[in-house]
Parts: structure tokens; C-alpha cells; sequence
């Protein structure tokens, strides 16, 4: 079990470029969560996919980002135009099935985004 | 909505000390709760979770959180603390009949020799 991969695992761009997240979640996993973190708001989920489906992307910041899951092993997260503000930590995470069923979040070891 | 309270962005214990880190929820509904670990660098990893079998739950490295629907709490301790518990931990809340993980502000945790 190679775990949740997610890269790169830094990435410094300019404000005003394009910006593109990926992740592998577990094989077998049916659940993605994308997850951003910073100092200031702490741990945000943006959307979450099941089944490759969106389910809820409530917390998307903007218009600016767009997360899509083609197939059952990858997902994306873009950030177009990319701001200074968007710096953060961003998580990738699976699970399978609910929450709350015996199996836990599995998360990936982040993109640390800088945009000067 | 519904939500966790981490009481305390810091603590601070001597090696050897009781660990308390405190966590509130706020739900009419006990949810499904959890507290995860993060170490510098990395993601986070699943510590423990309740899931109404049983209100006293032991999860890895020797930490234990109890479940008191009174207090709406779910407070994470570990009797004695060791160095290598130093981090940044999270308690988080999946809501009844959803799949969102919420997570709370988290709590760091420094270990002193």
C-alpha cells in the first residue's frame, strides 16, 4: 500500500499562472477529499468526489479553482489564475465508503503552494 | 452548523506528564468524531475515533479519548508523554448522514525533556 501520493510536493509559481495539483488516491478507495491548509483558517475541505462524482464543492474559495476526478485512481485540483492568497498547504485524502465506517481518512503528505 | 472547539492552540508538558487536549463539539446528534496527528511535514494520520460502540476509545501510541455526551466533549489524554509526542493534533466531526470530515483548529503539543 503505497499510500495517498500526491505532487508536487512543492510548488512556487507566479501570480496569474496556472497551478495544477495532483493526486493517487489508495487503490480501492471510492472517497477523495480535498483539503487546504493554512496558519490562518486552519483545515478547510474544498470538495469532496465519491465514486469519481462530485459531491460537494461548497467550500471551493472561487471561481478561480476547479477539481476533477477522470477516474477512480486520479484527481486534480487547478487553480487558474493562481493569487498570492492562495498559498497553502493542499491535502489530498481517501477513504472507503463513510466516514464513518471502520475505515479512517488516509491523507497524502501535501503541495506546499507559494504564489509571489 | 456543526463544529469542534479545540480549547488551547498550545500545550505544553514535560516528558513524563499527563497529556490533555481538549475538544467540544457542538451536535444535537452524537456525530462520529476523531482526533488526528500531524507531524511537521506530513499529512495527517487517524489517532483514534468514536463511533457510539463504546465511550472510552484507545487509539495508537498510548492515547485515549472518552466520549461524554453530558459534556459534549471528547477530550484526547496519555498518561505519561514522551518527546516523539510533539505535534500539531486535530479533532474533527463527520456530521450524522454525511460524508464532510470537519476539522477543528488543532491543538500543538510541545514535549519537554
Amino acid at each position: 500500500d503505497a499510500g495517498v501520493i500526491q505532487s508536487p510536493r512543492h510548488e512556487v509559481t507566479e501570480m496569474g499562472q496556472e497551478v495544477t495539483l495532483r493526486c493517487k488516491p489508495i487503490s480501492g478507495h471510492n472517497s477523495l477529499f480535498w483539503y487546504r491548509q493554512t496558519m490562518m483558517r486552519g483545515l478547510e475541505l474544498l470538495i469532496y468526489f465519491n465514486n469519481n462524482v462530485p459531491i460537494d464543492d461548497s467550500g471551493m474559495p472561487e471561481d478561480r479553482f476547479s477539481a476533477k476526478m477522470p477516474n477512480a485512481s486520479f484527481s486534480t485540483l487547478k487553480i487558474q489564475p493562481s493569487e498570492p492568497r492562495d498559498s497553502a498547504v493542499y491535502f489530498c485524502a481517501s477513504t472507503r465508503g463513510r466516514q464513518g465506517n471502520n475505515s479512517p481518512l488516509h491523507f497524502g503528505n501535501g503541495t506546499r503552494l507559494t504564489v509571489t | 452548523a456543526q463544529s469542534v472547539t479545540q480549547l488551547g492552540s498550545h500545550v505544553s508538558v514535560s516528558e513524563g506528564a499527563l497529556v490533555l487536549l481538549r475538544c467540544n463539539y457542538s451536535s444535537s446528534v452524537p456525530p462520529y468524531l476523531f482526533w488526528y496527528v500531524q507531524y511537521p511535514n506530513q499529512g495527517l494520520q487517524l489517532l483514534l475515533k468514536y463511533t457510539s460502540a463504546a465511550t472510552l476509545v484507545k487509539g495508537i501510541n498510548g492515547f485515549e479519548a472518552e466520549f461524554k455526551k453530558s459534556e459534549t466533549s471528547f477530550h484526547l489524554t496519555k498518561p505519561s508523554a514522551h518527546m516523539s509526542d510533539a505535534a500539531e493534533y486535530f479533532c474533527a466531526v463527520t456530521p450524522y448522514n454525511t460524508d464532510k470530515l470537519i476539522f477543528g483548529t488543532g491543538t500543538r503539543l510541545q514535549v519537554f525533556p
